[in-house]
């Protein structure tokens, strides 16, 4: 079974692109997570998806942030018109319901951007 | 505003020592108090977690103490060894929450051997 996968596990954009980060969670699990850790810093929350819907985003900036998780394929994160504050590393992480509020987050190897 | 707070920020423990990172939570909301292990290059990974209604929980070497009136709770890893050298981080989460992890901020281990 494999775990959280993540590409590109590295990406370089340079200011004023487009950034797109993919997000292929385990199997059996319909629930994803997008979380930014800073340098030296702990893990941010940005947004929680389920499939087609976006169910709390209370952590993604307001602009030129988005996300998706739609009924086939990975989840996206896009960062558009990139900014060199933008540079973090970005982990997805996947659950397999919320029947229950302890159900285990298992998370990705994570993106690496980098904004030139 | 931090919710959950972290320290130290780095540790450094001999080998077959006891290392100990503390965490400080402020929302009495939060029901659920994961410990992270992550090394370099790596997604994080779950360690150990603990609800509030245990005082302790114990995995082989790893030892989660739980405080609730005093709102804090503690690792602790018992004969370290130079492999536990990661970072770990603490996070929590609140009932009846969408799932988000709420982190700390992270303690930077080496063991020495």
């Amino acid at each position: 079974n494999a775990g959280v996968m993540q590409n590109p596990r590295h990406l370089v954009r340079r200011r004023g692109q487009e950034a797109r980060l993919r997000c292929s969670p385990m199997k059996g699990h319909s629930h994803v997570y997008w979380y930014r850790q800073l340098p030296e810093e702990g893990l941010k929350f940005m947004v929680y998806l389920q499939k087609e819907n976006i169910i709390d985003e209370s952590g993604m900036p307001k602009e030129r942030f988005s996300a998706e998780f739609p009924k086939e394929g990975p989840s996206i994160l896009r960062i558009q018109q990139v900014v060199r504050g933008d540079s973090a590393a970005y982990f997805c992480a996947s659950s397999p319901s919320m029947v229950s509020s302890y159900n285990e987050q298992f998370f990705g190897p994570g993106t690496r951007l980098t904004v030139l | 505003q931090q919710q959950v707070k972290q320290s130290p920020q780095s540790l450094i423990v001999q080998k077959g020592g006891i290392s100990i990172i503390n965490c400080a939570y402020e929302n009495t909301a939060f029901d659920y108090f994961p410990w992270y292990q992550q090394f370099p290059g790596k997604g994080p990974a779950l360690l150990i977690a603990i609800r509030p209604d245990v005082s302790e929980k114990k995995e082989g070497r790893f030892t989660i103490s739980f405080n609730k009136s005093a709102k804090q709770f503690s690792l602790h890893i018992m004969d370290s060894q130079p492999g536990d050298s990661a970072t770990y981080f603490c996070a929590a989460r609140g009932r009846g929450s969408q799932g988000n992890l709420i982190f700390g901020k992270g303690t930077k281990l080496s063991v020495k051997p």
